[in-house]
């Protein structure tokens, strides 16, 4: 099994919601991460989780949440988001160290 | 300050031709490097990665070339096929930015039937 799941595909919500992203892997990789892609840009790194632990965060405002529950599941818990952050987000999981990384097919956020 | 850049937006090329996709990076702390393939409303897929210790690698129809005095890398698709359309993704990581990977903003392939 080489696939990265994410749900939901589409999202919808307004600026005083709550709301969580789930992405799951069964591919064994132990490293986790949250990407933010807009309309025609590269994906731009959010957070990173290495062995169950929160290694990497890019600066991401504390409207951004990450939790990793175990070595299979990552979630992205949503609070009070703007406007600007409707994007596609994007999941992906690797081996630790230097290994391509695995990504599903995103979220598509819309914040109204 | 981008330190991964793929300066040709868009490429096109004809059905069993020859694809060359070019980028550039500025941080000489860079040792790995990898190539993605996005098709619309999916997620990247990795493709192929070179280690600087190497200065090819390649893997079927793909090959990525990495020259290091240059600080440039391309990947080579050989033969071109019509589904080989996407954007195709430069990425980028090693010394302060190990366990991260750094995209360039892209090029978008279309292979002509």
């Amino acid at each position: 099994d080489t696939e990265v799941t994410q749900t939901p595909k589409h999202l919808v919500m307004g600026m005083t919601n709550k709301k969580s992203l789930k992405c799951e892997q069964h591919m064994g990789h132990r490293a986790m991460y949250w990407y933010k892609q807009k309309a025609k840009k590269p994906p731009e790194l959010m957070f990173v989780y290495s062995y169950e632990k929160l290694s990497i965060n890019e600066s991401v405002p504390s409207r951004f949440s990450p939790e990793c529950p175990n070595s299979s599941l990552l979630n992205l818990h949503l609070h009070a988001l703007q406007p600007e952050d409707s994007a596609l987000y994007l999941c992906a999981s690797s081996q630790v160290g230097l290994e391509g990384q695995y990504f599903g097919p995103g979220t598509r956020l819309t914040v109204t | 300050d981008q330190q991964v850049k793929q300066n040709s937006p868009s490429l096109s090329v004809q059905e069993g031709r020859i694809s060359i996709l070019n980028c550039d990076y500025t941080n000489s702390m860079f040792d790995y490097f990898l190539w993605y393939k996005k098709y619309p409303a999916e997620g990247p897929t990795f493709l192929i990665s070179i280690s600087s210790i190497k200065d090819k690698n390649e893997d079927g129809r793909f090959t990525v070339f990495l020259n290091k005095s240059a600080k440039h890398l391309s990947l080579h698709i050989v033969p071109s096929q019509p589904g080989d359309s996407a954007v195709y993704f430069c990425a980028a990581s090693g010394g302060t930015n190990a366990g991260k990977s750094t995209f360039g903003d892209g090029t978008t392939l279309t292979v002509k039937p």
